[in-house]
């Protein structure tokens, strides 16, 4: 079945950097990208969705000039966290959909987790 | 092997009629989680209920259930008396603890729509 990567599985910074986190469609050409970041009481935000080669559209409240949304190619999406503080730790996670409707089939990373000291 | 399989692409239900939605997993460990979500058309994730693999009891959140068959490793998931709202995709997810941190698995959803 479809695969969706993530790359690192795990990350832990200083604050004031920046981390770039990697989604990849190993198997499959995905049409729009999701990325999501989990909260407590495990509730999942949208942050924002990517088409390839278009910008990405950014969920109200999310800072794009903070979370930049890169989906160069059919197969890969990246999220930097630039100038990342403690607030920012959380639990990342990515979707790839084969289409554009929302019934179309999306496939789930296995997240990243991202510690900022 | 899937981790989450989800064998319903799409569900139709008559509104006020109660529907289930099939999720099994594939674990071999002993202590995990077991999610359910509401992505609508907007594309974000609302969290509907969760599962532990030690809570002998099935979840319940309002109108959803969880109907946890542990050795069948089923977690379905069950609305009652269905609204027109509730017509969105569903996902079933697993979330495993490893040393690393974390692991989660995410079905490929469940399209439901709800009929007038």
């Amino acid at each position: 079945g479809a695969v969706v990567s993530q790359h690192p599985s795990r990350v832990i910074c200083k604050s004031g950097t920046s981390v770039k986190i990697e989604c990849r469609s190993l198997d499959f050409q995905a049409t729009t990208m999701f990325w999501y970041r989990q909260f407590p009481k495990q509730s999942l935000m949208l942050m924002a969705t990517s088409n390839e080669g278009s910008k990405a559209t950014y969920e109200q409240g999310v800072e794009k000039d903070k979370f930049l949304i890169n989906h160069a190619s059919l197969t890969l999406s990246t999220l930097t966290v630039t100038s990342a503080h403690p607030e920012d730790s959380s639990f990342y996670i990515c979707s790839a959909r084969v289409g554009f409707y929302s019934t179309d089939t999306q496939y789930f990373g296995p997240g990243t987790r991202l510690t900022v000291l | 092997a899937q981790k989450i399989t989800q064998t319903q692409p799409g569900m139709f239900v008559q509104e006020k009629e109660a529907v289930t939605l099939d999720c099994t997993y594939d674990t071999s460990d002993q202590s995990y989680g077991l999610f359910w979500y509401k992505q609508p058309s907007s594309g974000e994730m609302i969290f509907l209920i969760y599962q532990g693999s030690y809570d002998e009891q099935n979840a319940t959140e309002g109108r959803y259930s969880l109907n946890f068959q542990k050795a069948r490793k089923s977690a379905n998931l069950v609305i009652s008396a269905s609204q027109l709202g509730d017509s969105a995709m569903y996902f079933c997810a697993m979330r495993e603890i490893k040393n690393t941190g974390n692991q989660f698995y995410f079905g490929t959803g469940t399209s439901l729509t709800v009929i007038p």
